[in-house]
């Protein structure tokens, strides 16, 4: 089991350009979470699906922010228009449906999101 | 608006010694609470949890204590071990509701030898 796996690592875009970062979850789960992480604002939920479809979009800024899960082995976050301030560590997480919210959360590395 | 918060920021404890985690929360639908620990560099991991039914849960060196009246956890650490230095993240969420977990900003231990 190869665990949560996201590429790339690490990604800088200019200001302005888009980035698309990848996630595929442990074989089985079917539940995938995205979360951004910062230094000053912590760890917060960004959006997630279950079974592909989405079903909570609460914590995505609307405007850029956009995730897909086309199929049951990837999804993807795409932000357009980066600017500065979504520099961060995005972080993908994945759960088995049974259990529902008290599904233990398996996160993958996580994507390093620089903008200049 | 911080719905969970934690304290201390940061903690430096000696080794052999408890150490005191502590999280509240504002929302009282919160009904599951885990905590994660991220070691530097790493991404986080489920450490323990606690529902709403229980006022405490041990795993070990490791104990939750859940005061429901007043919206309080804390997480103690016996006999702390300097492989235990790390950032310790209190989160909520809510069984019936969306699937999110809501984290608090964590508490970044350190256990010197």
């Amino acid at each position: 089991n190869a665990g949560v796996i996201q590429t790339p690592r690490h990604k800088v875009t200019g200001k302005g350009q888009e980035a698309t970062l990848w996630c595929e979850p442990i074989s089985g789960h079917s539940a995938v979470f995205w979360y951004r992480q910062t230094i000053v604002q912590g760890l917060e939920f960004l959006t997630y699906f279950r079974n592909q479809a989405p079903i909570d979009d609460s914590g995505m800024p609307k405007e850029r922010f956009s995730a897909q899960m086309p199929n049951q082995s990837h999804s993807t976050l795409k932000i357009q228009s980066t600017q500065p301030q979504d520099s961060a560590v995005y972080l993908c997480a994945s759960s088995r449906g049974t259990g529902g919210a008290r599904a233990e959360q398996f996160f993958g590395p996580g994507t390093r999101l620089t903008v200049l | 608006q911080q719905q969970v918060r934690q304290s201390p920021q940061s903690l430096t404890v000696w080794e052999g010694e408890t150490t005191i985690l502590n999280c509240s929360y504002e929302d009282s639908t919160f009904d599951y609470f885990p905590w994660y620990r991220q070691f530097p560099g790493k991404s986080p991991a489920l450490l323990i949890a606690i529902s709403l039914v229980s006022n405490k849960k041990e795993d070990g060196r490791f104990t939750i204590f859940f005061n429901k009246r007043e919206k309080k956890l804390s997480l103690h650490i016996t006999d702390s071990q300097p492989g235990d230095s790390a950032t310790y993240f209190c989160a909520a969420s809510l069984s019936s509701g969306s699937w999110q977990l809501i984290f608090g900003s964590g508490t970044q231990l350190t256990v010197m030898p």
